[in-house]
């Protein structure tokens, strides 16, 4: 079975702070693919980015970073300097094999920045 | 690109009616999706097509759900005699197939369903 765990509920920061995402996946694949989505108040899920199983280079893509561990499951996300609009719920998100069609999300980590 | 489109955005219907939304994928994806979500809650699954064939539907589609994809193009998600429980948004998305079977599914906007 596949699972997400997103283990923080909520974030607070203050604008201008980094912010880090946990996101920890089961899965008995060895083909898969990871997502983060953000979903801003207006409901949108907007795609981040995704990583497949068969590349574990991390990347930086302007404020944002990936950090894919295979060894322990773990697919984090980071936001560097922290602004106002990055107030959202952030999901992660597995695709695997057993359904090309199902992916099965965290529940989603709520992040508030503040100025 | 256009995104993926939903209509309409919001609906308020009252319990026992039926609504249907519509869902217009990015042009060019083979696969289109169906998604529900609750406040607080993260996306669930309902059902997905692969051209005009349905290839899966959740546990979740009751009976009195169905949806439709007749030519591979725009997709629609009928709900028969509404309860208060569906109220939720209805999450469209659509990609295509990537070479090892997975790819990037991109979502529309929701579509909000208020049932009275």
């Amino acid at each position: 079975a596949q699972k997400v765990t997103q283990a923080q509920t909520e974030i607070s920061v203050v604008e201008k702070e980094d912010v880090t995402l946990d996101c920890v996946y089961e899965t008995r694949d060895t083909t898969y693919y990871l997502f983060w989505y953000k979903q801003p108040p207006s409901g949108e899920l907007v795609f981040l980015i995704r990583r497949n199983s068969f590349d574990e280079q991390n990347e930086i893509s302007g404020r944002y970073s990936w950090n894919f561990q295979k060894s322990t499951s773990s697919f984090n996300f980071t936001i560097t300097a922290s602004q106002v609009v990055d107030s959202a719920v952030y999901f992660c998100a597995l695709l695997t094999t057993d359904s090309w069609g199902k992916l099965q999300f965290g529940a989603g980590t709520q992040v508030v920045v503040t100025p | 690109d256009t995104g993926v489109s939903q209509n309409p955005r919001h609906k308020i219907t009252k319990r026992g009616q039926n609504v249907t939304f519509r869902c217009d994928p990015i042009s060019e994806h083979n696969r289109l999706y169906w998604y529900r979500q609750t406040l607080g809650q993260g996306p669930e699954f309902l059902t997905y097509f692969q051209n005009e064939a349905q290839l899966e539907k959740s546990r979740l589609l009751s009976d009195r759900f169905s949806a439709e994809r007749p030519k591979g193009s725009f997709s629609t998600l009928e709900i028969q005699r509404t309860e208060q429980g569906d109220s939720a948004m209805y999450l469209c998305a659509s990609s295509t197939q990537g070479s090892r079977g997975g790819n990037t599914i991109y979502f529309g906007e929701g579509s909000w369903l208020t049932v009275v």
